[in-house]
């Protein structure tokens, strides 16, 4: 079974400081894995994926995740926070087998505040 | 290209009634999956169509149900509504739908049920 743990519903930083998001999978095969962002009132916006290619994965906005195969992690970063990044961010794993369909596991969720 | 579209964007519905919500993926996007997300529950996985076909399901009641047109156009119906189904209805398009192929999400349907 597939299973996505994001660790911290709540994560705060200050302008400027380290942005760190938790996030565990649990995958009986080799997955893809997601993160993506969620302002007020929209829909899911897809920071990066990590696909087997490189374990360091860039995505938009300055956001970077890397793929620990032996921690079963892949957490999200950004080295300077800004007020705009302020928004919730969700984690998510599918595995990739022929004719299964897309069904995303997401996680709970990890709200992050951005002090000015 | 287009992104995803939800229609429509608000909806106050009172118990025992239904509704239809709709969804128009990105033009050449074959799968399209709806998704519920509540403040308690988070993203909750509803079902999932490709090529007209539903290909998987989640865990949610009969009330819950869904279609795909030939133009890969998909609606999800929920009959008899009841309050705890007040929520965020949200639809993702993808390719292939397999794998490494990300969805792409509406901005989706919020739905009150009063």
């Amino acid at each position: 079974a597939q299973s996505v743990t994001q660790l911290g519903s709540h994560v705060s930083v200050s302008e400027g400081a380290l942005v760190l998001l938790r996030c565990n999978y649990s995958s009986s095969v080799p997955p893809y894995l997601f993160w993506y962002v969620q302002y007020p009132n929209q829909g899911l916006q897809l920071l990066l994926k990590y696909t087997s290619a490189a374990t360091l994965v860039k995505g938009i906005n300055g956001f970077e995740a890397e793929f620990k195969k032996s921690e079963t992690s892949f957490h999200l970063t950004k080295p300077s926070a800004h007020m705009s990044d302020a928004a919730e961010y969700f984690c998510a794993v599918s595995v990739g087998f022929v004719n299964t369909g897309n069904q995303f596991y997401f996680g709970t969720g990890t709200s992050l505040t951005v002090i000015p | 290209k287009a992104g995803v579209t939800q229609t429509p964007r608000y909806l106050i519905k009172t118990r025992g009634q239904q509704v239809t919500l709709s969804c128009s993926p990105i033009s050449g996007h074959r799968s399209v999956s709806w998704y519920q997300q509540t403040p308690g529950q988070g993203l909750q996985f509803l079902f999932e169509y490709f090529s007209e076909t539903q290909r998987n399901k989640g865990n949610f009641p009969g009330r819950f149900s869904g279609r795909q047109f030939s133009n890969s156009r998909s609606e999800m119906n929920v009959s008899t509504l009841e309050l705890g189904d007040s929520a965020l209805y949200l639809c993702a398009s993808s390719l292939l739908g397999q794998g490494a192929y990300e969805q792409y999400f509406g901005p989706g349907t919020r739905l009150t049920v009063t």
